[in-house]
């Protein structure tokens, strides 16, 4: 959905780099999220925020932290890289209006941790 | 932990034919998603099915819903080659939380 965008798109990192990935979205939605895709799994939460002065702790936010620039932006930083880190990553937006959680999803970034 | 869990894990099938998927939950929900994913890329979202229906029909799709056994279904009918990718259910609890499953691999043979 071009709606949502993610860069980088594809990134390759080494052990103990911080690394940021950013996500913009211009649906005008005041949810927005981050997963982690391992493959052949489903998607796992990391941190969720519901608008620009809320951020919560998902499934899996160990070794991750987020910033939420403004409602149209939500940033996913990893502090220090680790190999078990390596795999996909979506961000994904909903609108609270519809009370359904209906999520759009960006493209994703692969993220390899060397 | 995944609230939804799909069955089967992968199927293959051949153009022409219906697939069939399976979501079973745990807890109560308000309404149930599905999701399709192509290889790599993000998740689109198909139909939503709410905890007070019982079956939904948008196009060839067809999702039915069974509270009682917190369950759900996915038929595809007519399968095309395009219909080739990994779908996932996803339940909205009464915190309006998403939960994904995870997912069957579909694969349509030309």
């Amino acid at each position: 959905d071009a709606d949502v965008t993610q860069t980088p798109r594809n990134r390759i990192t080494k052990t103990g780099k911080r690394i940021m990935l950013e996500c913009s979205q211009t649906k005008g939605h005041d949810r927005m999220y981050w997963y982690r895709q391992d493959p052949g799994l489903g998607l796992r939460l990391i941190y969720y925020s519901f608008d620009v002065k809320d951020i919560n702790k998902g499934e899996i936010s160990d070794g991750y932290s987020v910033s939420r620039q403004a409602q149209a932006k939500f940033s996913l930083s990893l502090e220090s890289a680790i190999p078990n880190q390596t795999a996909l990553y979506f961000c994904a937006t909903s609108d609270f209006r519809t009370s359904t959680d209906t999520q759009y999803f960006g493209p994703g970034t692969r993220l390899t941790v060397l | 932990s995944q609230q939804g869990e799909e069955d089967p894990q992968a199927l293959s099938i051949q153009e022409g034919e219906n697939a069939t998927m399976n979501c079973s939950y745990k807890t109560s929900i308000n309404n149930l998603q599905w999701y399709r994913q192509n290889s790599g890329r993000g998740l689109v979202h198909l139909i939503l099915i709410r905890s007070n229906e019982r079956e939904k029909h948008s196009g060839r799709l067809r999702v039915t819903l069974d509270t009682s056994k917190k369950s759900s279904s996915l038929l595809i009918t007519a399968s095309r080659a395009a219909d080739t990718a990994s779908y996932f259910c996803a339940t909205v609890n009464a915190g309006n939380m998403l939960t994904f499953g995870g997912g069957t691999r579909l694969m349509v043979k030309p």
